[in-house]
């Protein structure tokens, strides 16, 4: 059954530093999304990619957070400049359509972040 | 700062028995819903889903009730199983922001051997 992948599994990185999460989605999926979830808290949306653009972003997704779809498997998650509070699960999740809205969701088995 | 952990409402079961759990959501416009389990240490897992012109929907051992008058879904699973045990939680999604997805707090499912 096709799944969705990520890597590394964990990441412990300095504050401050650059971080980049990857994930390759389910090969015909067309939705591709990025989620959080603190430790013990529960999941958060963080943006949503579709037709090579992002198409909904929380609030949490700032100015240091951007999304690629460098090639036609992988999407990626920057983290420019880490803060403490960015350790967390990122998960990463891909959908398909049905009538032109999105599907469910298939999530990764996610990247725990830890930032020290 | 040291971030403050959700408590999450528990539900303690023994195996074979049925399980409920419920979910309230809080737009009244969602018109797609998912249940998903979570295991510790993984992802979210799909189980089943509903949009809003159904009230209810059956797969394997498991059932999703929708009532929209009051924003409420619940979960209902058949001779529970200590593979059961997990966290459940509902998510939400709007026609008019289709491409979020709005989650709730969860519940935590203890199944007794």
């Amino acid at each position: 059954e096709p799944e969705v992948t990520q890597t590394p599994s964990h990441q412990v990185t300095q504050m401050g530093q650059e971080v980049i999460l990857r994930c390759v989605p389910i090969s015909n999926h067309l939705y591709f999304y990025w989620y959080r979830q603190i430790l013990g808290q529960k999941v958060e949306f963080l943006v949503s990619f579709y037709n090579n653009e992002i198409s909904e972003k929380s609030e949490i997704f700032d100015d240091q957070f951007s999304v690629e779809r460098p090639d036609g498997s992988n999407f990626t998650l920057k983290i420019r400049s880490t803060k403490l509070e960015d350790s967390a699960m990122y998960f990463c999740a891909s959908s398909d359509t049905t009538s032109g809205r999105p599907d469910t969701q298939y999530f990764g088995p996610g990247t725990r972040l830890t930032v020290l | 700062g040291e971030s403050v952990g959700l408590h999450l409402p528990t539900l303690s079961v023994q195996e074979g028995d049925n399980s409920i759990i419920n979910c309230a959501y809080s737009n009244s416009a969602s018109d797609y819903f998912i249940w998903y389990k979570q295991e510790s240490g993984k992802g979210p897992q799909f189980i089943i889903d509903i949009r809003s012109n159904m009230d209810k929907r059956q797969g394997q051992r498991v059932t999703v009730l929708l009532n929209k008058t009051v924003k409420h879904l619940s979960l209902q699973i058949a001779a529970t199983q200590p593979g059961d045990s997990a966290v459940y939680f509902c998510a939400e999604n709007i026609p008019y922001n289709f491409n979020k997805f709005y989650f709730g707090s969860g519940t935590k499912l203890n199944v007794k051997p």
